[in-house]
């Protein structure tokens, strides 16, 4: 079945600065994709879902791109604020459509 | 008002005791997906309900039973809880293949 990786496990930048994160997954023919941020003892709240067929969404500071060649998937904070400090994780819809598997997160803090 | 609403947030059992932890949501989803939350492992999947009465096992369902009689509501039961099962536990629910799921605010349950 689909397995995805996240990478980094933490990640520090300064107020201003970009963070990127990335996932890697192995299942060719997952179609659908979704990046959520979880703050401290909240669930999981979606910010962004791509399907397959398209290769990079803007939304409020947040950019997705899916590199389909390399089976990349990444997420872009432009100009992080504090604010933005949480765990992200990734999620792709395994190909029966139903499973939605995770990566293990990441631990964004943005530095004043 | 699109929410998946669980109750009760924070739980505490004995060993041996009988849990059962509730999961609502006002979207008619026909999915709906019950997850379990440990530091280092992140999100693993319990199970899975398709709609009312049709459920299926996850990636670690031991333990576990659901119960889905009605499409908004799916209930988690551990029958005898074990102190490995002290985590958090998240319900979420989709409209579709081409949704991603959203999220309740989790239960945290301690297994004494």
């Amino acid at each position: 079945g689909e397995q995805v990786e996240q990478r980094p496990p933490h990640l520090s930048v300064r107020e201003g600065d970009s963070a990127i994160i990335i996932c890697t997954y192995t299942d060719s023919a997952t179609a659908y994709f979704s990046w959520y941020k979880q703050e401290a003892g909240a669930g999981l709240q979606l910010l962004m879902s791509v399907l397959s067929n398209v290769d990079r969404k803007e939304e409020q500071g947040l950019t997705v791109l899916l590199n389909k060649k390399d089976k990349r998937l990444s997420l872009n904070l432009t100009a992080a604020h504090p604010g933005d400090s949480a765990v992200y994780f990734c999620a792709a819809r395994d190909t029966n459509a139903y499973k939605v598997i995770f990566g293990k997160g990441t631990h964004l803090h943005v530095l004043p | 008002d699109m929410k998946v609403t669980q109750m009760p947030r924070y739980l505490i059992k004995r060993m041996g005791e009988n849990v059962l932890l509730e999961c609502g949501q006002d979207m008619s989803h026909e999915t709906m997906y019950w997850y379990r939350q440990d530091p280092g492992l992140g999100l693993q999947l319990i199970y899975i309900s398709y709609d009312v009465d049709s459920n299926s096992e996850g990636d670690i369902p031991k333990g576990y039973r659901v119960s889905r009689k009605k499409r908004e509501h799916f209930s988690l039961i551990l029958d005898s809880a074990k102190t490995n099962q002290t985590s958090v536990y998240f319900c979420a629910s989709s409209g579709g293949a081409n949704q991603a799921p959203l999220f309740g605010e989790g239960t945290r349950l301690s297994v004494l």
